[in-house]
């Protein structure tokens, strides 16, 4: 297995710009994270889905970030419209399920900087 | 609320030596610890998972300890290599449905020649 795919690796956009993330988890995976890591704030959990479905968003900044899971194959994390201060690796992970006691497996993250 | 405070920040150690990063919490109902190592420019990957019941866990040249009581843990690393240069991320997870991760903010250790 390849692992979490994330693309793109970089993404360098100019503020008030769309941009859209996107996480392939590991198959037979049910259970996806998005992350948000800072050097200020370290590893924030954004939201999580179970079979696809979203369980848990409290950690959306606001309403200019989305996530979708069209299905158990490929996520993806929308910004509209993208702010300086959303600059930050974000990175997807995924795990057999939500359980305290399953493994998560991260992908390489998506370095964006919005200027 | 639940918090992970991880110690030293950052720490730098020649080649060859051992090194001790200590992680303290908060979180509650306390369900496991698990240590990872991140590369720059890379996702974490776990090295250990701990539950209550266990004291030690070592992979390879990494020990993880865990005091329950205290609600602290360490990450011994034994005969350093350069290749040991990373950030180290203590996570707690609560005994709560779904994912309750708490992330310590990390230690970055560097190994010098």
């Amino acid at each position: 297995d390849a692992g979490v795919i994330q693309s793109p690796r970089h993404e360098v956009t100019e503020m008030g710009q769309e941009v859209t993330l996107r996480c392939k988890p590991i198959s037979g995976h049910n259970s996806l994270f998005w992350y948000r890591q800072t050097m200020m704030r370290g590893l924030e959990l954004l939201i999580y889905f179970n079979n696809n479905v979203p369980i848990d968003d409290s950690g959306m900044p606001e309403d200019r970030f989305s996530a979708k899971m069209p299905n158990a194959s490929f996520s993806t994390l929308k910004i509209q419209p993208s702010e300086p201060r959303d600059s930050a690796v974000y990175f997807c992970a995924s795990s057999l399920a939500a359980g305290e006691n399953y493994g998560y497996t991260f992908g390489s993250g998506t370095r964006l900087t919005v200027v | 609320k639940n918090q992970v405070e991880q110690s030293p920040q950052s720490l730098i150690i020649l080649e060859g030596k051992n090194c001790t990063l200590q992680c303290n919490y908060t979180v509650s109902p306390f369900s496991n610890l698990r240590w990872y190592k991140q590369d720059t420019g890379r996702g974490p990957v776990s090295l250990t998972i701990m539950t209550f019941s266990e004291n030690t866990k070592s992979n390879g040249r990494y020990t993880a300890t865990l005091d329950a009581d205290t609600k602290q843990s360490s990450l011994h690393i034994t005969a350093s290599q350069l290749s040991d240069s990373a950030s180290y991320i203590c996570v707690v997870s609560a005994k709560l449905p779904g994912n309750m991760l708490t992330f310590g903010g990390g230690t970055r250790l560097m190994v010098k020649p």
